[in-house]
């Protein structure tokens, strides 16, 4: 199975801070990574697909990158509603395998 | 507006079965991979099941091959997880989600989930 290591484990963040979230696969995945984001009691929101296509809907501030094992989540001028916990997750190969999440809060 | 919608969980004993369901509205459910991601309380995303788009090829983690089915009707547009021998560790809130498809390309990765059943194993 691919393993995704996120780091970090959790973050704080100012309002209008850009911060960045890591994740490693243990092989190459060929850029089939995801980015979700999770609000408490919600389900998953899609956030970015393909390392960095930017799902329908979604803020400009988030951008995603990488290649190989390693991808990263940017989001810029961080804003209240981007608290949450996001999880990376890669498409490439069954089963389908996801990070642990990085929990982001508002400093 | 598209729409998954679980139904089927609560309680069950380990060792037990149960089946889930999820109803698709908006979008032709013929045309999409579907899956069952699951999330036990406090704990991350865990890909449990998917379907192909017939419903003649699935997928399954290891932890539940052989005890779960993942199964479709496209006639009634309804994705179906059954589950036999439950175990405490099966709990958790189980999501129905569509695999992603650009107009050209399918992923697997998840763009539309449902808001999730609960499923709790426990004697």
């Amino acid at each position: 199975d691919i393993q995704m290591t996120q780091s970090p484990h959790s973050l704080s963040a100012s309002l209008g801070e850009t911060v960045s979230i890591e994740c490693l696969a243990s092989e190459g995945i060929s850029n089939y990574l995801a980015w979700y984001q999770q609000k408490p009691g919600k389900s998953p929101q899609l956030l970015i697909y393909y390392t960095s296509s930017l799902q329908d809907g979604v803020p400009s501030r988030f951008s995603g990158s990488g290649s190989g094992t390693q991808y990263s989540l940017k989001i810029s001028n961080m804003q209240p509603e981007d608290e949450g916990v996001y999880y990376c997750q890669q498409g490439y190969k069954y089963p389908l395998t996801f990070g642990s999440g990085t929990k982001l809060e508002i400093k | 507006e598209v729409q998954v919608v679980e139904s089927g969980g609560g309680l069950v004993q380990p060792g037990g079965s149960m089946k889930l369901s999820c109803a698709a509205l908006g979008f032709t459910f013929s045309n999409y991979y579907m899956a069952w991601v699951r999330q036990a309380p406090t704990e991350g995303l865990e890909w449990v099941a998917s379907i192909s788009t017939g419903g003649t090829t699935t997928y399954y983690r290891d932890s539940v091959r052989g005890r779960f089915t993942i199964s479709r009707d496209n006639a009634k547009s309804t994705l179906y997880l059954q589950m036999d021998s439950l175990r405490s560790e099966d709990t958790a809130t189980y999501y129905c989600a569509r695999h992603y498809y650009d107009g050209s390309n399918y992923y697997a990765l998840f763009a539309y989930w449902g808001q999730g059943t609960l499923v709790t194993v426990s004697s």
